[in-house]
């Protein structure tokens, strides 16, 4: 059975600062894909980045970047230059009908 | 813009009657839709797995009969909550997936339901 485990209930983050949200799975497949989604007070859930288990690089897409480990199955995102509006939860979860982390609330601080 | 839309956004009901949720994507073709069940403050769970032409697969622990799951077409899938009560108050979303290489699930906006 997949699992996914955030352990930061909340995290705070000066604006323009950097932070990172962990995320550590476990699968017997080997092959699977990660993803992290934001979701906003309004509910909607945002796609933010893909990571692959066979990518040879971490993924990117704009200021969001996917720190992964696969011997240590984790895959953090890191979000550079935070902004007013990266206030959200943030949920990794990994495919097949999307396991999904317990969720991080994030609050950027101006 | 949007790839998944559901409709109601919101809906208030009475106990004992029966609710239709809409999702619909967009711009593409979807054989298997998802949905989900999240309550406040909490993480997404995975209800069911709706499938074109065929019977939808149900999470352990979800009752069939009482979520009944209709994929009609290659861009509608319907969730019925019959016989709604009190508990069954909750937001439900839907997810399609569009990228055929990475299977990224698009989710739409969410319906929240509230049964009085």
């Amino acid at each position: 059975a997949q699992k996914i485990t955030q352990t930061q209930p909340g995290m705070f983050v000066q604006e323009k600062e950097a932070v990172t949200l962990d995320c550590t799975y476990d699968t017997s497949d080997p092959s699977y894909g990660l993803f992290w989604y934001k979701q906003p007070s309004s509910g909607e859930m945002i796609f933010l980045i893909y990571q692959g288990s066979y990518d040879q690089q971490n993924a990117t897409e704009g200021r969001y970047s996917l720190n992964f480990q696969k011997a240590r199955k984790s895959a953090n995102l890191v979000i550079s230059a935070s902004q007013l509006g990266d206030s959200a939860m943030y949920f990794c979860a990994m495919r097949e009908g999307m396991v999904f982390g317990a969720g991080t609330i994030l609050r950027v601080k101006s | 813009g949007a790839v998944v839309s559901q409709h109601p956004s919101w809906v208030i009901c009475k106990s004992g009657t029966s609710v239709k949720i809409e999702c619909r994507s967009l711009d593409f073709q979807a054989t298997t839709m998802f949905w989900y069940r999240q309550f406040p403050k909490q993480s997404l769970m995975l209800m069911a797995t709706s499938n074109e032409g065929s019977k939808a697969t149900y999470e352990q622990g979800v009752e069939k009969d009482k979520f009944l799951i209709n994929h009609a077409s290659l861009t509608l899938s319907t969730l019925t909550v019959t016989s709604a009560h009190p508990e069954d108050s909750s937001f439900y979303i839907c997810s399609a997936p569009r990228n055929p290489r990475t299977d990224t699930q698009y989710f739409g906006p969410g319906t929240r339901l509230t049964v009085l």
